[in-house]
């Protein structure tokens, strides 16, 4: 299957200060890369689509602002929180679809995003 | 709306059997998924049906009925390290994915 990689793992950030998470596809070229951010015992929460070259589609109620998605490349897409706050604290997890016969998304392994 | 449906938990004995259901409600339909999670990790990709019936992979199979919007992960023999959380995902109309809240899988020995 497809590789999805996604860094960093863990990252424990002041408050009031700003975060990047990288996700990439390591063997296929992802057109589309979806964000999602789960709450624990919850289910994944779709935050934005984002289309290689173009800007990110955000869902309703998710700041742009403050959290900005790049998808520069076919095989790279940041998201960055801002001025994180702790209740910005959450497992951010990244997916990519695109891969030539395969419908489904690969998932990242996902980033514990801690602001304390 | 659009809506999925799986219950929220379920308890089964190791090397028996277990049957988790799903039922959707969309707009459009461009296929169904079964992810598996544990905890603290991301989604694995388990099973995508998109016409109706029955695929089987191993101990894993995934069944799907268009008409009724009903869509069911069969598990047998079951392990310990199936415990687990099953999230059901339907593709809608524009392709994107709905998700259930998942149904956490508790196996016992």
């Amino acid at each position: 299957g497809a590789v999805v990689s996604q860094h960093p793992s863990r990252v424990i950030c002041k408050s009031g200060t700003s975060v990047k998470i990288e996700c990439r596809s390591l063997d296929f070229q992802a057109t589309t890369m979806f964000w999602y951010r789960q709450f624990p015992k919850k289910s994944l929460m779709l935050m934005a689509t984002s289309n290689e070259g173009s800007k990110a589609t955000y869902e309703q109620g998710v700041e742009k602002d403050k959290f900005l998605i790049n998808h520069a490349s076919l095989t790279l897409s940041t998201l960055t929180v801002t001025s994180a706050h702790p209740e910005d604290s959450s497992f951010y997890i990244c997916s990519a679809s695109g891969l030539e016969g395969h419908t489904e998304a690969f998932f990242g392994q996902g980033t514990r995003l801690t602001v304390v | 709306g659009q809506n999925i449906d799986q219950p929220t938990e379920m308890t089964a004995t190791e090397g028996a059997i277990v049957q988790i259901n799903c039922t959707y409600q969309t707009s459009g339909f461009n296929g169904l998924f079964w992810y598996q999670q544990h905890a603290g990790e991301a989604p694995t990709f388990l099973s995508y049906n998109v016409l109706d019936g029955l695929e089987e992979k191993g101990r894993f199979s995934s069944f799907l009925s268009r008409s009724k919007g009903y869509s069911y992960l069969l598990l047998k023999e079951l392990q310990m390290k199936d415990s687990a959380s099953y999230l059901c995902a339907a593709l809608d109309s524009n392709y994107q994915l709905i998700w259930g809240a998942g149904t956490k899988l508790i196996i016992k020995p």
